[in-house]
């Protein structure tokens, strides 16, 4: 069945550094991915979606690519802030939606 | 456009009582999905309503049942409440449901504490 692995956390970076977490999905159809921000208290919120290969998703300096050769949708941000301290969900959508277990971030001044 | 609500926000009960809990999805949404979070399990699905007909379900034991209505508001409720179903209840809205371009958008959650 489908599935989606992300990295282990927590990840602790300084303000300003560079941020990757790492997603992999297992999908048998086309599915479309997501990554989705959960802060403390809170419901999810979208972050960012891509629907077919090579697709990029970004928004508020974060991106993802689709990239199906390596079935991969690994989440970027150049510069971190405090404010980005969160769990982040990945995700696929082939029908039913499937979530990745979390990763959660902690951002130091 | 007002957001995907969910009613009450916390909840606590004791073992062995019921509970219901509310969802209004995005205005026009037909489809509704509830999931179950944990520290330990994550994010579970727990099941969809389309057009006030369960789509899917997840695997979860009888006890844990819901509804939809006409208006696409849909309700859970569970019965004989145990000290594991102590989690936050999430329901997430989505425009059709089964199109893989589609997303949720998902609620605050109700936080319920079984005690």
């Amino acid at each position: 069945g489908n599935s989606v692995t992300q990295m282990e956390g927590p990840v602790t970076l300084s303000e300003e550094a560079f941020l990757t977490i790492n997603c992999t999905y297992t999908a048998t159809g086309y599915p479309s991915l997501f990554w989705y921000v959960q802060y403390p208290g809170e419901g999810l919120q979208l972050l960012l979606k891509a629907t077919k290969a090579d697709d990029k998703g970004s928004n508020k300096g974060f991106e993802a690519t689709y990239r199906k050769e390596t079935t991969s949708f690994h989440l970027e941000k150049g510069s971190v802030q405090v404010s980005d301290s969160a769990v982040y969900f990945c995700a696929l959508r082939d029908g039913d939606m499937r979530f990745g277990a979390g990763t959660r971030l902690t951002v130091k001044p | 456009k007002a957001g995907v609500t969910q009613t009450p926000r916390y909840l606590i009960k004791t073992r062995g009582q019921q509970v219901t809990l509310s969802c209004s999805p995005i205005s026009g949404h037909r489809s509704v999905s509830w999931y179950q979070q944990t520290p330990g399990q994550g994010l579970q699905f727990l099941f969809e309503y389309f057009s006030e007909t369960q789509r899917n379900k997840g695997n979860f034991p009888g006890r844990f049942s819901g509804r939809q209505f006409s208006n696409s508001r849909s309700e859970m409720n569970v019965s004989t409440l145990e000290l594991g179903d102590s989690a936050l209840y999430l329901c997430a809205s989505s425009s059709a449901g089964y199109n893989p371009t589609d997303t949720q958008y998902f609620g605050p959650g109700t936080r319920l504490t079984v005690l």
